[in-house]
């Protein structure tokens, strides 16, 4: 597609539901990243996805969070359990190499999805 | 670990003036990038500019330009004669020139309001 597509825009679920963010990166785009924002805060990194190597998962904020890119291509973040401070938006980017070494590499960012656990 | 420190929640400038937003930034690294995004109420975040740290000169991109600091740790954005168009939160951040892919660290934001 011509940019990052992310699905849906906007998400209100109850406390101790399960629930699952899409992500449409570019077309051919081998790095894939899911940010967390929470209000008034800046972006907090999540997980990182790159060609098929096993993905950074460093920043999940626990184990209800997971994570996978199916065919090196959609990926979906779920969370299971909401809990009232899931509550954020999610962005996801993509990059064509992920590679900071690559000077010209630029992050190309969706639109978020808007999460609201009441 | 690398921190990236926006001291101004808000900042506010009348339309065709300059204005100036601050960024710090902590690292132990001698070879980084820095930028500085936008964020519109569409929420998505749309890249402003770029400094590499190697580079000595301050990268510019039209009216928008940065005072690069690298021994006081400090990346400020300019904007110049200031647009409507430009009002939106602004996101300092860094990312490190290592191989672990382009993981980016941001500040917290500062909201910029242009009034006409």
């Amino acid at each position: 597609g011509a940019g990052v597509s992310q699905s849906p825009s906007n998400k209100v679920t109850e406390k101790g539901k399960d629930v699952e963010l899409r992500c449409d990166p570019i077309s051919g785009h081998t790095a894939l990243y899911w940010y967390r924002q929470s209000l008034g805060q800046g972006l907090e990194f999540l997980i990182y996805f790159q060609g098929n190597s096993a993905p950074d998962k460093s920043g999940l904020p626990s184990d209800r969070f997971s994570a996978e890119r199916t065919g090196g291509s959609v990926s979906t973040l779920t969370i299971q359990r909401t809990q009232q401070e899931d509550s954020a938006v999610y962005l996801c980017a993509s990059s064509l190499r992920g590679q900071t070494l690559a000077t010209n590499e630029k992050l190309f960012f969706g639109s978020g999805t808007q999460l609201s656990v009441l | 670990a690398q921190t990236v420190t926006q001291s101004q929640p808000e900042m506010s400038v009348q339309e065709a003036e300059t204005v100036t937003l601050s960024c710090t930034y902590d690292t132990s690294e001698s070879d980084y990038y820095l930028f500085w995004y936008k964020q519109p109420p569409s929420r998505q975040m749309i890249l402003v500019i770029r400094q590499e740290a190697y580079k000595q000169q301050n990268a510019t991109e039209n009216r928008f330009s940065v005072n690069f600091q690298k021994a006081a740790k400090s990346f400020s954005l300019k904007i110049s004669d200031s647009q409507l168009g430009d009002a939106a939160m602004y996101f300092c951040a860094y990312r490190d020139f290592g191989t672990s892919g382009s993981r980016l660290t941001f500040g917290e934001g500062t909201q910029l309001t242009v009034n006409p």
